[in-house]
């Protein structure tokens, strides 16, 4: 099952706009971190932020955590064509073994239009 | 620059036959995880390894799939017979954890799969 669900499901911008996700979870989570997906690649770690946190930075990225709402939101600011793929959000929940591993959203797929 | 190799990067096969899909984690990292990507299902969690042994393979058909770790350096994953739906793009994924929950995973290029 999801945990992660991200909100839009299809993003369409113009280069230099700001680009915001979501994404909303169930359950209480240790961390929560975003992917990105190029079309036809494997994903790639783009920032992780703790259940302790509640804004990160990293470049053009800021991610938000509020875990009494259970949600986090991915900004992308001043975006790029480069920046066009899919982003998932993912949650790390630390279970009664800890054995319990990343589970991950549905993506938001972003096209950033030259 | 470390990075997830897997092999192969495309394989299409006839339906009934074998496939074995490899993966070498980056060197250091002690857990290994197996996705499935397709347009309806999105990414699934296939098997999950750590320091070798399998921690989480509840996501994977265990009549037809199989998942092992020979050695640290290499991670297979294995369908035998395959089917017209199996055919999805699958994705290793190797991290360090150290006394807590599953931190930054590195995901390999993907093997693209098709049955017919």
């Amino acid at each position: 099952s999801q945990q992660g669900e991200e909100d839009p499901q299809a993003l369409s911008i113009q280069e230099g706009e700001n680009a915001t996700m979501n994404c909303s979870y169930k359950t209480s989570i240790n961390n929560l971190q975003w992917y990105r997906q190029n079309s036809g690649r494997g994903l790639v770690h783009l920032i992780l932020i703790r259940s302790n946190e509640r804004e990160k930075h990293s470049g053009r990225l800021r991610v938000t955590l509020d875990t009494s709402k259970k949600s986090s939101s991915l900004l992308i600011t001043a975006s790029r064509a480069a920046d066009t793929a899919s982003y998932f959000c993912a949650t790390a929940a630390w279970g009664d073994t800890g054995r319990r591993a990343l589970t991950f959203g549905s993506g938001t797929r972003l096209q950033v239009q030259p | 620059d470390a990075r997830v190799t897997q092999t192969p990067r495309h394989k299409v096969t006839e339906m009934g036959q074998e496939v074995t899909m490899r993966c070498q984690p980056i060197l250091g990292h002690n857990t290994v995880f197996w996705y499935r990507q397709t347009m309806m299902q999105g990414l699934e969690l296939l098997a999950y390894f750590r320091n070798r042994a399998p921690l989480d393979d509840s996501g994977m058909p265990k009549d037809r799939f199989s998942a092992e770790m020979p050695d640290a350096t290499l991670a297979t994953l294995k369908i035998q017979p395959s089917e017209p739906r199996d055919s999805a793009v699958y994705f290793c994924a190797s991290g360090l954890v150290i006394g807590g929950p599953t931190d930054t995973q590195y995901f390999g290029p993907g093997t693209r799969l098709t049955v017919l």
